[in-house]
Formats: structure tokens, sequence, C-alpha cells
């Protein structure tokens, strides 16, 4: 089955700066690349996603890239802001599936 | 529109019990999948329910169960309870493929703790 493994679990940056968030896959027919947000005691909610026909996509300060031959895709999150701190979860899954199989998870802690 | 709404937020139950968890979709969902998010790591896929049948399921033994009704809620069903139970249950609900979308979106989460 899927393995999804992320990186890094903790992540701490000033606010203002860049966080990135790395994520590899390992079955090559997964194509749906979901981001997720999780802040303390609330739901995932998605942030943004990408599907392997395309090799990056932006929403305002938040990008994904995809590079389906390395099997890894990547959060991008640019101008960080205070409420940015919670838990990011990348998780990887066939289109139409809803199967998603998700990392562990990166605890982002953005420092005023 | 009303998003997917998750009962009860929290529990406890001892070893042996069983439990029964609830969740209504969002309007307009058709399918719904659990997941079970153990302390400080990503959920984890339990089933998903479409046309209220078992669509799918993830490496959770058999008394994990569930039901979906026609209104397109659900009920996570695990009977006797072990410690490694104790979680927090995701409901999600979606539409299906043919719709062309697979974005899930997620309840708050029932907490269950077995002691």
């Amino acid at each position: 089955g899927e393995n999804v493994e992320q990186h890094p679990s903790t992540l701490s940056v000033q606010e203002g700066d860049s966080a990135v968030i790395k994520c590899t896959y390992s079955d090559s027919a997964s194509n749906y690349f979901p981001w997720y947000k999780q802040e303390l005691g609330k739901r995932p909610q998605l942030i943004i996603d990408i599907r392997s026909n395309v090799g990056e996509k932006k929403d305002q300060r938040i990008a994904v890239t995809l590079n389906k031959t390395a099997k890894h895709f990547s959060l991008h999150i640019t101008e960080t802001q205070p409420e940015d701190s919670a838990v990011y979860f990348c998780a990887a899954s066939i289109f139409g599936n809803e199967k998603l199989t998700f990392g562990t998870g990166t605890r982002l802690t953005i420092i005023p | 529109e009303t998003g997917v709404t998750q009962s009860p937020t929290h529990l406890i139950k001892t070893r042996g019990q069983q439990v029964t968890l609830r969740c209504s979709s969002q309007s307009g969902h058709n399918t719904v999948s659990w997941y079970q998010q153990a302390l400080g790591q990503g959920p984890q896929f339990i089933f998903q329910y479409y046309r209220e049948e078992e669509n799918g399921r993830g490496n959770f033994p058999p008394r994990f169960s569930g039901l979906q009704f026609p209104n397109y809620s659900s009920e996570l069903n695990v009977n006797a309870l072990e410690l490694d139970d104790s979680a927090l249950y995701l409901c999600a609900s979606g539409r299906d493929r043919y719709s062309g979308a697979n974005v899930l979106t997620f309840g708050a989460g029932s907490r269950l703790t077995v002691l």
C-alpha cells in the first residue's frame, strides 16, 4: 500500500519568513495530493491540493509543487503570519478514491 | 450549506465495551469516510461508505464496522474496545468520483478514551 513520509516533524520560522514542508510517497499510482491544516482541537481543513497533471499550484501565500518522477511534493508558505501556526498534514490518494494516506504531520510555529 | 457534524464530541469507555459514533454529512455529499487519529499522528483510513455499502477498507479489524443511512449520515461501531482504540475519530464526507470532486470535508471528531 501507499506510504507517505513527511519532514520536518516540527518547524519554527520568524514571522514574515517562508516555511517549506516536504513529503514523499511510494505508490506511483497516486495522483492526488492534498494538504490539510489542523489547529489544536479542531478539524483538519483542506488548504490546497494538486493533481499529478500539473507541477505547481498557487493560492495567495500558499503553493504546492509536485515532482512525479521523484515522488515528492512540497508545501510552501510565504510571508508567514502567526495564524499560520498549526499542524500541517500532507496526504496522497488516487483521485476519486477517498482513501487518503496521510503523513505524520508537521507542527509549524510562527515566532512573532 | 451545513458542514460535517459528529457526536458525541468526547466519551470514555472501558476495555471490552462497545461504542457507536455518529456523523452527519455535509449537504450535497453522498460518501462518508472514517479515520482514526491517534495523538500526535496523522489520520488513518478506516473505511468508506457509498450507497450504503462499504466501499474500501483500511488495515482495521472486523470489530470496526459502520453503516451509512439513506440520508447519507453514518455510524462507526467499535466492539470489544481495546486501550489502543483511544483516539480522535474523524468523519469526512465527499461527493462520489462521478461528480468530479474528490475534496473531503472533515468533522471536528469524536475523542474516545478507553480505560
